[in-house]
């Protein structure tokens, strides 16, 4: 089945760019039904969705993080990443990759990855 | 953005409780409403989406309902296995946004 896969330093400098890869195994991110997010979670807190990309490379931000956000898509290598700059302790967060369906009508996160812990810290 | 306004914050229920979170939207998202519930150290699992249908496999004691700016979601008979955060999803837009999340625990 279908797996997604967190991957990337755990460990970021403040100031620094906070970079990080989702694989998509088992299935082709190609696929024309599904947007690739990320979201984060400082500890004890609640989701905060990134953002997300389509396969054609067609990307959508949260609005509060838009200015610092990069996500981008390699479909030949069935991942898609995610770039956060000029990072603080603020960003400090469990950071998922999530798929959202949208094949019908009906769009949701039917799919994420297990989730990987960054820290900003010097 | 759309703000998601969920309460309460947490709660605490016996084994057999009906349990109601609501989720309130701060403009009109029809009924573009999910539902998820997360469990300690794992990613969150949709239950609930368009505001009441019940994902595949999720056991009919949980529901939902609601639409425009208020939402409902319900447990009828709460089971140790729901101890979880949950958490209302708006994709009225394309900026998507969350509740603040609701912590359920067993007293």
């Amino acid at each position: 089945q279908v797996q997604l896969q967190e991957s990337g330093p755990g460990l970021v400098k403040p100031s620094q760019t906070l970079s990080l890869t989702c694989t998509v195994s088992g299935g082709s991110i190609s696929s024309g039904t599904y947007y690739w997010s990320w979201i984060r979670q400082p500890a004890g807190k609640g989701l905060e969705w990134i953002g997300r990309i389509y396969t054609t490379g067609s990307t959508n931000y949260n609005p509060s993080l838009k200015s610092r956000v990069t996500i981008s898509i390699d479909t030949s290598k069935n991942q898609f990443s995610l770039k956060l700059s000029s990072v603080t302790a603020a960003d400090t967060a469990v950071y998922y990759c999530a798929r959202e369906d949208v094949r019908a009508a009906s769009w949701y996160f039917d799919l994420w990855g297990r989730g990987t812990l960054v820290t900003v810290s010097s | 953005d759309i703000q998601m306004t969920q309460s309460p914050s947490s709660l605490s229920a016996s084994v057999g409780d009906r349990v109601t979170i609501t989720c309130q939207a701060s403009q009109d998202i029809s009924n573009y409403l999910n539902w998820y519930q997360q469990k300690p150290g794992k990613a969150p699992k949709l239950l609930i989406y368009d505001a009441s249908n019940l994902e595949t496999g999720v056991p009919s004691r949980f529901s939902g309902s609601g639409s425009e700016t208020d939402f409902t979601f319900t447990i009828s008979s709460l089971q140790p296995e729901d101890i979880a955060t949950y958490y209302c999803q708006q994709y009225d837009n394309f900026a998507l946004t969350f509740g603040g999340g609701t912590k359920v625990e067993i007293k």
